[in-house]
């Protein structure tokens, strides 16, 4: 089956800049999540949506992030203005169902930079 | 709240020696416990996971873990390192029956020939 996808892979823009990632989970996984991996840290969760609702964003700062995930299938996840402490990986993951230890299963993730 | 340490940033074995990534978790009820592998310019793949059956749990590529209660410990260890063991090791813990991930820091383990 096919993974996790994510575009771009690489993008570089100055601060203030505003920036989306995109992601595409797996067929039928009605989890997705959005990660932040600062170098040198593991991933923090940002968002975790069921279909198209949100069940976590309580990490999300939402002055400059935004996500949605319209029709309960793709993602986009925003930040406007960028901030250099923005710079990061961004990971998307999906799961099949919520409210267990449900494998998720990760994309190759966006990297940015923030100059 | 539910969290993990990873005991050490990096560790370095010859190919052929035994590996052992060690983890330490807290939380205040059952966890579940993961293994997470990420490869250079890859994304995370589990490696493992245990979720209140067996203690000692097998997972992909030779690796295996074991939870211990009294220890607060849920070391992952391989017998013999091959070259393409190398990469960033995630223990994970998350609070059984939800889906939000706490990831460690990480170990980053350096294989030589």
């Amino acid at each position: 089956e096919a993974g996790v996808a994510q575009s771009p892979r690489y993008k570089i823009i100055e601060k203030r800049q505003s920036v989306a990632f995109w992601c595409n989970p797996i067929s039928g996984h009605a989890t997705l999540y959005w990660y932040q991996q600062i170098l040198g840290q593991g991933p923090k969760l940002l968002i975790q949506f069921q279909n198209n609702g949100v069940v976590d964003d309580s990490q999300l700062p939402k002055d400059r992030f935004s996500a949605e995930r319209l029709k309960g299938v793709d993602s986009t996840l925003k930040i406007q203005p960028a901030k250099l402490e923005d710079s990061a990986v961004y990971l998307c993951a999906s799961s099949y169902l919520a409210g267990g230890p449900e494998t998720q299963y990760f994309g190759p993730g966006t990297r940015l930079l923030v100059l | 709240a539910q969290s993990v340490t990873q005991l050490d940033s990096h560790v370095s074995v010859s190919e052929g020696t035994p590996v052992l990534l060690r983890c330490n978790y807290s939380s205040s009820y059952s966890p579940s416990l993961f293994w997470y592998v990420q490869h250079p310019n890859k994304g995370l793949q589990l490696l493992l996971k245990y979720t209140s059956a067996a203690t000692l749990v097998k997972g992909i590529n030779g690796f295996e873990a074991e939870f211990k209660k009294s220890e607060t410990s849920f070391h992952l260890t391989k017998p013999s390192a091959h070259m393409s063991d190398a990469a960033e090791y995630f223990c994970v813990v998350s609070l059984t029956g939800f889906q939000k991930l706490v990831f460690g820091t990480g170990t980053r383990l350096l294989v030589s020939p």
